[in-house]
Parts: structure tokens; sequence; C-alpha cells
């Protein structure tokens, strides 16, 4: 079965600092990727998604990730964080097989805390 | 559209009783999902639907839990008789089956505490 990793349990910067959240997966076939984050009392929210094509992938409010393969990662990146970027980010993976149906596995999550 | 819909949004219950969480689906989507979330656990996944139908419930904890989808636009997740242990978010997410048939929308879930 699949297994998603993410190593940082707590992030924490201050305003205007770059972000980096690492995630990978394990899994040797095709694979779409996500990122999702909740802000404290609210649902998961898409951050973004990658399916095809080009690996560098742009989302809502400046995230973006990159995936890799080779590394099987697909890390999220933001130049320059703000504090309403407080929340917790889950990185997910759905392998791509035959059926109409695909399961996301989530990984752990990973708080980021920015201070003002 | 209203998003996937969940009722309630919280839920205090004594243990042994019967409790029954409710999702509306985005109209038009196929595939609908319960996920648990706890701080020890994580995201888990409980159970999906497609077109109505229970595909996996291998994630499903005990016999205690039970899943319904009875028509394209209502599900429920029940659980009999709940413990202490149940207490979690639940968590309902629909999908669509062609475009972005792999996106995953969430509903804002049941926060479940079990006394």
């Amino acid at each position: 079965a699949q297994s998603v990793s993410q190593h940082n349990h707590h992030v924490i910067l201050s305003e205007a600092a770059s972000l980096e959240l690492g995630c990978n997966y394990s899994y040797g076939g095709t694979v779409n990727l996500f990122w999702y984050v909740q802000y404290p009392g609210q649902h998961l929210q898409l951050l973004l998604k990658y399916f095809s094509g080009d690996p560098l992938v742009k989302g809502i409010k400046g995230f973006e990730a990159e995936f890799i393969k080779s590394k099987f990662s697909f890390n999220l990146r933001k130049p320059s964080v703000q504090w309403s970027d407080t929340a917790e980010y889950f990185c997910a993976v759905m392998p791509i097989s035959s059926g109409s149906a695909r399961q996301l596995t989530f990984g752990s999550g990973t708080q980021l805390t920015v201070l003002p | 559209d209203a998003g996937v819909i969940q009722s309630p949004r919280h839920e205090v219950t004594e243990m042994g009783q019967e409790v029954t969480l409710r999702c509306k689906p985005i109209s038009g989507h196929n595939s609908l999902f319960w996920y648990r979330q706890t701080m020890m656990r994580g995201l888990e996944l409980l159970i999906y639907f497609n077109n109505n139908v229970p595909i996996d419930d291998s994630g499903m904890p005990e016999d205690r839990f039970s899943a319904k989808m009875p028509n394209a636009s209502f599900s429920t997740l029940k659980i009999q008789p709940s413990e202490p242990r149940d207490s979690a978010v639940y968590f309902c997410a629909s999908s669509p089956t062609s475009g972005t048939g792999d996106t995953q929308y969430f509903g804002p879930g049941t926060r479940l505490t079990v006394l």
C-alpha cells in the first residue's frame, strides 16, 4: 500500500520568510498529487494539484509545488509567508489504477505557524 | 454551488448511544468519501461510494460503523453503539468522475464527542 511522509510536523516562521514543506510518497506507479490546507476550525481546502504535464504547479494564495518523480517528492513552497497562512497542510497521493473511483492517502500533516 | 454539506456540525452524545452523521455531496458528483480525523491517527478514509455503491469499506473500524448512500444526493454514517474512542471530526468529500474527477471536495466536518 502507498504511504505519504511529511517529515516536518510543526514549522514556525516569521512573516515574509520563505516556506518549503516536504512531502514524499511511496508508490511505484503513476500518481496524482495534492496539497490541502486546513485553517483552524475549518475543513480541508484544495491548495493545488498535479495530474500531469509541467511538474511545477501553481496553486492559490501564492503557493506552488514541484513534482520530482525520481525523488518521489512533491514539496510545497511559498516565497513569502503571511500570518494568515497559519494552518495545517496535508499532502495527499492518489495512485492511478483502473476503476472509476480513486482513493487519497494523506500524510500526517504539517502545522505551520507564522509569527507576525 | 453550496459545496458538500454535512450535518450536524457538532454532536455530543453519551457512550452507548446511536449517532448518525449526514452528508449531501456536490450535485453531479458521482463519488463520495467518508474520512475520520483524529490527533493520533490523522486523516483516515473510512469508506467510499461510487454511483451510490460502496466500493471499499476496509477503513471502517468495526461493525459498529455502517454507511449508506440511498441516492446520489445523500449519505449517512452511523455508529451504534458509540464509544469515547469514536470522538473525532468526520469529514465527507465528493468528487466528479470526469474532467477534474480526481479532486475531492471536502465538507465542513462533524465534530463528534462521545462522553
